[in-house]
């Protein structure tokens, strides 16, 4: 298996603009968790699904995230509008009934 | 307070020490207990896993869980230079449930 995969695997963009994290998870898998992770406050879980439904998304910062899962091989993470603060690394990381998790290489965000 | 504290160092040591990275955490509900290493501009991957109390050794690693004191504990012995990497230490309340991180301890084993 080629393990999670993600795109792109970096973004630049300007502020106001929409970006569009994509991710593939694992053959099989049926957790799928986002992360953000930063200097200042290390690695943070926005929202993770099960079987493709979002089951908590309380890491999710504020209405201009959102994320889907339309099927078991594939969620995109959505930032509208993106802001210079939302710059990070941003990893997807998928799961089965196991605990561990096997993350992405990541996503590189800058927001300019 | 954070569900989960980690010193984030830097650590920086000569290459043969023994290394103990260490993680508290809040909630005594979590049994299942991680150890991530993370190189630079890549994702973390897993390096030890522990179920409740007590040891589990993997070659030069061992992890540590004292559930009592809430207190887990990572020991590399004989360091390499490769093991120059940040090391998240990660906890679960159950299988399949959300995981909770630490900030990370980044790692530095001087040849």
């Amino acid at each position: 298996d080629a393990g999670v995969i993600q795109s792109p695997r970096h973004e630049v963009t300007e502020m106001g603009q929409e970006v569009t994290l994509r991710c593939k998870p694992i053959s099989g898998h049926d957790y799928l968790f986002w992360y953000r992770q930063t200097m200042m406050r290390g690695l943070e879980l926005l929202i993770y699904f099960n079987n493709n439904v979002p089951i908590d998304d309380s890491g999710m910062p504020e209405d201009r995230f959102s994320a889907k899962m339309p099927n078991a091989s594939f969620s995109t993470l959505k930032i509208q509008p993106s802001e210079p603060r939302d710059s990070a690394v941003y990893f997807c990381a998928s799961s089965s009934l196991t605990n561990e998790q096997f993350f992405g290489p990541g996503t590189r965000l800058t927001v300019l | 307070q954070k569900e989960v504290e980690q010193d984030p160092g830097p650590l920086s040591v000569p290459e043969g020490a023994i290394v103990s990275l260490n993680c508290t955490y809040s909630n005594s509900a979590f049994q299942y207990f991680m150890w991530y290493r993370q190189y630079s501009r890549k994702g973390p991957e897993l390096l030890m896993y522990t179920y409740s109390s007590g040891n589990k050794e993997d070659g030069r690693f061992t992890a540590q869980v004292d559930k009592s004191s809430k207190y887990i504990s990572l020991f590399i012995r004989d360091s390499q230079p490769s093991d120059s990497a940040t090391y998240l230490c990660a906890m679960s309340r159950y299988t399949g449930n959300q995981f909770y991180f630490g900030t990370g301890t980044s790692l530095t084993v001087i040849p």
